[in-house]
């Protein structure tokens, strides 16, 4: 079966801790991208990759770090610099970074900072 | 620039009918229109693009109007199932692949 997958499904971290939140893709897709999601809100683009070994900051890059070292996985890394941490992050990807074309979302990752 | 939706919520009866807004300053190349269910990620609905028809599927459909940079979706005779939050995602000109999504319009169908 392909799809994007993400884990943990439910995250705790201290506060002032680094925590990276897994995303792994087995669709082939060149483009990947990281949102973020608050309660009641729509999802914000922290970070996003249209080719391996390169990556773009969106809207709200500060605080996060992002790596795509595989086609197939995008790490990221919420850092203790970022002040707000709690939220509901999405991972999605897409064929490839051309116009157009349909993003596909992973289950999501519910990060709570402590 | 983020598109702003309309309503921000709406509330159905069962078989009843729903038009949802999305518009945007910016000039559009796509609009993308997601469901997203409490505590899940976003479905694909469908995508409109720049100088293409109008699209739909079973009893959802969508429209946009490039001169007005606006899109509207119409979900006719409501099911249960169609509740959710229904997310616009727009692609600019200049923007390559980014989506820059809407607030969302919560919709709610009762029995």
């Amino acid at each position: 079966d392909g799809g994007i997958t993400q884990s943990p499904k439910y995250l705790f971290r201290k506060e002032g801790q680094n925590v990276t939140l897994s995303c792994e893709q087995n669709l082939n897709h060149d483009a990947m991208y990281w949102y973020r999601q608050d309660p009641g809100q729509g999802l914000r683009l922290i970070y996003y990759s249209q080719i391996v070994n390169d990556f773009q900051k969106g809207d709200i890059a500060e605080g996060y770090s992002v790596s795509r070292e595989k086609k197939e996985s995008f790490p990221l890394t919420v850092t203790s610099a970022q002040k707000n941490p709690t939220a509901f992050y999405l991972c999605a990807s897409s064929m490839v970074a051309g116009e157009g074309d349909t993003q596909y979302f992973g289950p999501g990752t519910r990060l709570t900072v402590l | 620039q983020q598109p702003v939706q309309s309503p921000q919520a709406v509330i159905l009866r069962e078989g009843e009918d729903a038009v949802i807004n999305c518009s945007s300053s910016k000039a559009l190349y796509s609009v993308h229109w997601y469901r997203q269910k409490h505590g899940e990620a976003p479905v694909f609905l469908m995508i409109l693009l720049k100088g293409g028809e109008q699209k739909g599927h079973d009893k959802i459909s969508a429209s946009f109007n490039e001169k007005k940079q606006q899109s509207s979706l119409y979900l006719t005779a409501s099911q249960l199932s169609y509740s959710g939050t229904y997310f616009c995602g727009t692609e600019e000109e200049t923007s390559g692949s980014r989506l820059t999504f809407g607030e969302g319009t919560q919709l709610t169908v009762n029995p």
